[in-house]
């Protein structure tokens, strides 16, 4: 299994430009999330998937769109790259889809991404 | 609502010595927490997990973490660090708000960068 996987590593954008990060994942998991990571803060929540054609906000979803078409891949939109967007993003996923608490999420190696 | 506190930004220790990193969580259910570690550059690695079995919890590498409820905390702590320890470690509370299907979503505290010298 690869896991799950990110594409592209590294991103410049311009400020205005549009893109979508990609995320997949080979383990049949339900649930799917992104996350982005700013120093000092941690990581926070982006959007998230119980499973294929269910997504919802997670704590800082302005800027972002996702969607779930199938249960392997969640691409992160950016509609309008914002400097505030630079930051690191990864993309994680874990069995189940609700009352699943308890299962272990496994993160991919993550998008560095720079909006000038 | 669940929130997680790192009360340690940066911990440095000397190789050998133990480690420990604090954690505290506010949670109005029975959480299941978890630490990760982050090596530089890298993404994020499951070191072990809590779910209300055994309140003491061992994991990877030799960490081990225990829960106690009546501190409200989740320290994670090792014996004797090695080099390799050395990375951000990431408290973490499992979102358990009574709405569908946000049980799965991961609360994380901001992290405590750990140092080992040699």
């Amino acid at each position: 299994n690869a896991g799950v996987t990110q594409t592209p590593k590294f991103q410049v954008l311009k400020t205005g430009q549009s893109m979508t990060l990609q995320c997949a994942q080979d383990m049949n998991h339900e649930y799917m999330s992104w996350y982005r990571q700013d120093p000092g803060m941690g990581l926070r929540l982006i959007h998230y998937s119980v499973g294929a054609g269910i997504t919802d906000q997670g704590e800082v979803p302005n800027g972002y769109n996702v969607s779930r078409s199938t249960t392997e891949d969640f691409p992160l939109r950016l509609l309008s790259a914002a400097p505030s967007q630079t930051s690191v993003y990864f993309c994680a996923s874990s069995y189940s889809g609700q009352g699943s608490g308890t299962d272990t999420q496994y993160f991919g190696p993550g998008t560095r991404l720079t909006v000038l | 609502a669940q929130s997680v506190t790192q009360l340690d930004s940066h911990v440095s220790v000397s190789e050998g010595t133990p480690v420990l990193l604090r954690c505290n969580y506010s949670s109005s259910y029975s959480p299941s927490l978890f630490w990760y570690v982050q090596h530089p550059n890298k993404g994020l690695q499951l070191l072990l997990k809590y779910t209300s079995a055994a309140t003491l919890v061992k994991g990877i590498n030799g960490f081990e973490a225990e829960f106690k409820k009546s501190e409200t905390s989740f320290h994670l702590t090792k014996p004797s660090a090695h080099m390799s320890d050395a990375a951000e470690y990431f408290c973490v509370v499992s979102d358990e708000a009574n709405y569908g299907g946000s049980q799965g979503n991961l609360i994380f505290g901001k992290g405590t960068k750990l140092s080992v010298k040699p």
